[in-house]
């Protein structure tokens, strides 16, 4: 079953607003990474969270791991065009894989 | 280029057939991974090698699923008898030595079966 959920599957916002999307397991996770897919791409790394309650930030993207290590967040502010596509993350529980959630589809209206 | 590099991007077979998929690696990493994806999914875990060890395979891969890592280098994906159900994008991943280091994503094999 699935491992990794992620809400919402889309979203759609105005150049210069907001954007979230949520990342929760089940399950306590060990790390947790996120992937950025733009339209006809593949993922890309951006980074890894790894301690309980971890805020990273990257120029506008801000991400946070919960303090039970359950769940996760990608916000961005002030949205640009260049942001539009899929934002994945991926779950380690140990063994040798990365669990990926469904993905938030991010639109940008200009 | 030294990222992850596949081949082909694209294949269009008909439902039956046999297909085999390549994938080069960053020429250092001990890691390299297949993922299936379909459209509005996340990449779904398929196998992995460390070296040319095949270490892991997921339940998703059935018996018409083979991978191989010859020298623990390149690796090919073979999907045999091949069925509708597996159109999908058939991504490659390499990564350093550890399990949580980078994974660095090829750009895909873009499969249809007709």
């Amino acid at each position: 079953g699935q491992q990794v959920m992620q809400i919402p599957q889309y979203q759609h916002v105005q150049e210069g607003e907001d954007f979230t999307t949520y990342c929760n397991s089940s399950t306590t996770l060990s790390n947790i990474q996120w992937y950025k897919q733009r339209p006809g791409g593949h993922p890309v790394f951006l980074i890894q969270l790894v301690k309980s309650g971890e805020v990273k930030k990257q120029k506008r993207l801000t991400f946070q791991f919960g303090e039970a290590k359950k769940n996760s967040s990608l916000h961005i502010t002030a949205t640009q065009t260049t942001d539009v596509g899929t934002y994945f993350c991926a779950g380690y529980l140990g063994g040798n894989q990365f669990y990926f959630g469904t993905g938030t589809s991010l639109t940008v209206i200009p | 280029d030294t990222g992850v590099s596949q081949d082909p991007r694209h294949k269009i077979t008909k439902r039956g057939q046999n297909v085999t998929f390549r994938c080069d690696p960053i020429s250092e990493h001990n890691r390299l991974y297949w993922y299936r994806q379909t459209l509005g999914q996340g990449p779904e875990f398929l196998t992995y090698f460390q070296n040319e060890a095949q270490l892991e395979k997921s339940r998703l891969l059935s018996d018409r699923f083979s991978a191989e890592r010859p020298k623990g280098s390149f690796s090919t994906l073979e999907i045999q008898r091949t069925e509708q159900g597996d159109s999908a994008m058939y991504l490659c991943a390499s990564s350093y030595r550890q399990v949580t280091d980078t994974q660095y994503f090829g750009p895909g094999t873009r499969l249809t079966v007709l």
